[in-house]
């Protein structure tokens, strides 16, 4: 059965490192999705992603978080200049149409010292 | 906008035994879809079950199945045969229709006891 992967695993990082995160969706799938959960609390969106471009974004997804689809098969969320608090577990999604189901990856925890 | 909440912090139930996680939503739209996903220890985020708004039929997926209120935006999992491989922390989600986002609740983490 198809499935998202994403890669690290995990990532340490020194406060104001750039980091990036790496997503391979499921390849039949159009719509991509970060998501990131502090350790805790409760899975938030940061942004979708359609045709190459965002579709829509939260208020957390500033000007630090970029996202990219740089070929055919990856999809990557960059922080520019991490802070502490972006340690947390980041989940990339995809789906195949806005109704369908979002299936995640295993996430990549972040953690920023 | 819309919100999701789940009472239950935490619930145990004993090994075959039935469970039901407690789920509601608040919004003022009519179309939209609801989700039960499961985060084991490995914290991967795993989908349980899919509802959608306009059916009235109750999902079912083999031992998961939902009682889904939209009247009074309720929208309950219920896990029979609780196996011990349950054990995770179960997340209610929203969707509206469209290209937008998942609404999380915090989380109900349930543990299965042998």
């Amino acid at each position: 059965e198809p499935e998202v992967t994403q890669t690290p695993s995990h990532q340490v990082t020194q406060m104001g490192q750039e980091v990036i995160l790496r997503c391979v969706p499921i390849s039949n799938h159009l719509y991509f999705y970060w998501y990131r959960q502090i350790l805790g609390q409760k899975v938030e969106f940061l942004v979708s992603f359609y045709n190459n471009e965002i579709s829509e974004k939260s208020e957390i997804f500033d000007d630090q978080f970029s996202v990219e689809r740089p070929d055919g098969s990856n999809f990557t969320l960059k922080i520019r200049s991490t802070k502490l608090e972006d340690s947390a577990m980041y989940f990339c999604a995809s789906s195949v149409d806005p109704q369908e189901t979002q299936y995640f990856g295993p996430g990549t925890r972040l953690l920023v010292l | 906008a819309q919100t999701v909440t789940q009472s239950q912090p935490e619930m145990s139930v004993q090994e075959a035994e039935t469970v039901t996680l407690s789920c509601t939503y608040d919004t003022s739209e009519n179309n939209y879809y609801l989700f039960w996903y499961k985060q084991p220890p490995s914290r991967q985020m795993i989908l349980v079950i899919r509802q959608e708004a306009y059916k009235q039929q109750n999902a079912t997926e083999n031992r998961f199945s939902v009682n889904f209120q939209k009247a009074a935006k309720s929208f309950s999992l219920k896990i029979s045969d609780s196996q011990l491989g349950d054990t995770a922390m179960y997340f209610c989600a929203f969707m509206l229709s469209g290209n937008t986002p998942l609404v999380f609740g915090k989380g109900t983490r349930l543990s299965v006891i042998a």
